[in-house]
């Protein structure tokens, strides 16, 4: 069974603080993205990482791919109040054409 | 409208009740998706259309049965459904590449249902 884990699950962090989140996953790929979901909306994409050792940046956010660790990262730099969220890493097996989302990281970040 | 929309936003049905959930998609896509998101669940994929055909069907109960007519519209019919199936569902389109592969998919705003 193909899984997609996130950790943490949760994470409350204050403003100006720097943190990663985690995107383990068990199969073989080379599509993975991101995306961000506010309470009660839907999910908005926020990166495409489409190769090993992609890596992408956004104002405050930065992905990572390492395709051989099946690992990928969401780095947040100097946290503010407008990045909470819960952030949804999928993934796109080589064989295949589903996608398979992570539980989410949902965060907060507090003044 | 552009992107993907969804109608109703919100639906409040009993279990006898018959109901669709509408999804368009102006983006110009080949591909249609509609997932089902519960509390604390990662998105469960229940069908995937590829060119109006159906791809993916992941074991999902007969009393979902989704349509689509063209690459632009989806629907998923209820009918006769739990109060289990009370969650959000979310519509997604994305542009499959030559060789299947998937590019970045695009979500709607979702319908909020409840099941009574």
């Amino acid at each position: 069974e193909l899984k997609v884990e996130q950790n943490p699950l949760f994470l409350s962090m204050q403003e100006g603080k720097n943190y990663t989140i985690y995107c383990n996953y068990s199969t073989t790929s080379d599509r993975l993205y991101w995306y961000r979901q506010d309470p009660g909306k839907s999910l908005e994409s926020l990166f495409v990482l489409l190769s090993n050792g992609a890596v992408k940046q956004e104002g405050r956010l930065m992905a990572s791919l390492d395709t051989k660790a099946r690992l990928s990262t969401l780095h947040i730099t100097a946290a503010v109040h407008d990045l909470s969220a819960t952030y949804f890493c999928a993934v796109v097996p080589l064989t295949g054409n589903q996608f398979y989302f992570g539980t989410g990281t949902s965060l907060t970040v507090i003044p | 409208e552009t992107g993907v929309t969804q109608t109703p936003r919100h639906l409040v049905m009993g279990m006898t009740n018959k109901k669709s959930l509408k999804c368009e998609q102006h983006l110009g896509h080949n591909a249609m998706y509609w997932y089902k998101q519960s509390a604390k669940k990662p998105l469960e994929l229940m069908f995937v259309y590829n060119f109006k055909e159906q791809t993916e069907n992941n074991s999902v109960p007969s009393r979902f049965s989704p349509e689509c007519p063209n690459s632009s519209h989806l629907f998923l019919h209820l009918h006769t459904l739990q109060p289990e199936d009370s969650a959000l569902y979310l519509c997604a389109s994305s542009q499959e590449g030559p060789l299947g592969s998937p590019n970045e998919q695009f979500f709607g705003p979702g319908t909020r249902l409840t099941v009574l």
